[in-house]
């Protein structure tokens, strides 16, 4: 299978700890994307990287998210001290940016986060 | 303040019939559309886009509208099948702007009944 893969895919934490979701995307994809979805809602934007740059940060992504894509393949997302708030689906995307193209992103199956 | 709406939170259609979902969006800088579905306990999953340039885009029994002066985008499934039961969620971004992040409405549940 060579879609995004997210892992774990299931966290269940207690209040105040702190949890790091990995991403891998799809192999030849420069640009990634990290996603939130509650229920209810569409999935929220939280971030993105184009290859290893950290292009754009949500206002929902508080100083407790911390984004990285060191080598610009795999990327995680850290969460420190985490409140029951944080609970939620966490979707990693990847996509081709190409010229002159729209931007189609894919989505991983997700981790699901449960602060208790 | 909500860039991509999706004003029904669901629909039931029988089996066979058609489906209609409608999305608005507000942000005239927009011109890149799509639609994905998504099953619970999954990732949403990519089903059909639509450039501002076209007007319809067609992929088997998914059709996508789009009336650019109304804002408004539609998602039609003919014919609709028990296994198209599952949340559907309209999509846009400005791909004049340097391909802006995906804005996701709210989603429609649509539940076809055999």
């Amino acid at each position: 299978d060579t879609g995004v893969s997210q892992d774990p895919r299931h966290k269940i934490t207690k209040r105040g700890q702190n949890v790091t979701f990995r991403c891998d995307p799809i192999s030849e994809h420069n640009r990634l994307y990290w996603y939130r979805q509650t229920l209810g809602q569409g999935p929220e934007f939280l971030t993105y990287f184009q290859n290893e740059a950290q292009l754009e940060k949500s206002r929902l992504l508080s100083d407790r998210f911390s984004a990285e894509r060191p080598k610009g393949s795999f990327s995680t997302l850290e969460i420190q001290r985490t409140e029951q708030g944080d609970s939620a689906m966490y979707l990693c995307a990847s996509s081709l940016l190409r010229l002159n193209s729209g931007n189609t992103i894919y989505f991983g199956e997700g981790s699901w986060l449960t602060v208790v | 303040d909500q860039q991509v709406k999706q004003n029904s939170p669901s629909l039931s259609v029988q089996e066979g019939r058609i489906s209609i979902l409608n999305c608005d969006y507000t942000n005239s800088m927009f011109d890149y559309f799509l639609w994905y579905k998504k099953y619970p306990a999954e990732g949403p999953t990519f089903l059909i886009s639509i450039s501002s340039i076209k007007d319809k885009n067609e992929d088997g029994r998914f059709t996508v509208f789009l009336n650019k002066s109304a804002k408004h985008l539609s998602l039609h499934i003919v014919p609709s099948q028990p296994g198209d039961s599952a949340v559907y969620f309209c999509a846009a971004s400005a791909q004049n702007s340097g391909n802006t992040p995906l804005v996701f409405g709210k989603g429609t549940r649509l539940s076809v009944i055999a």
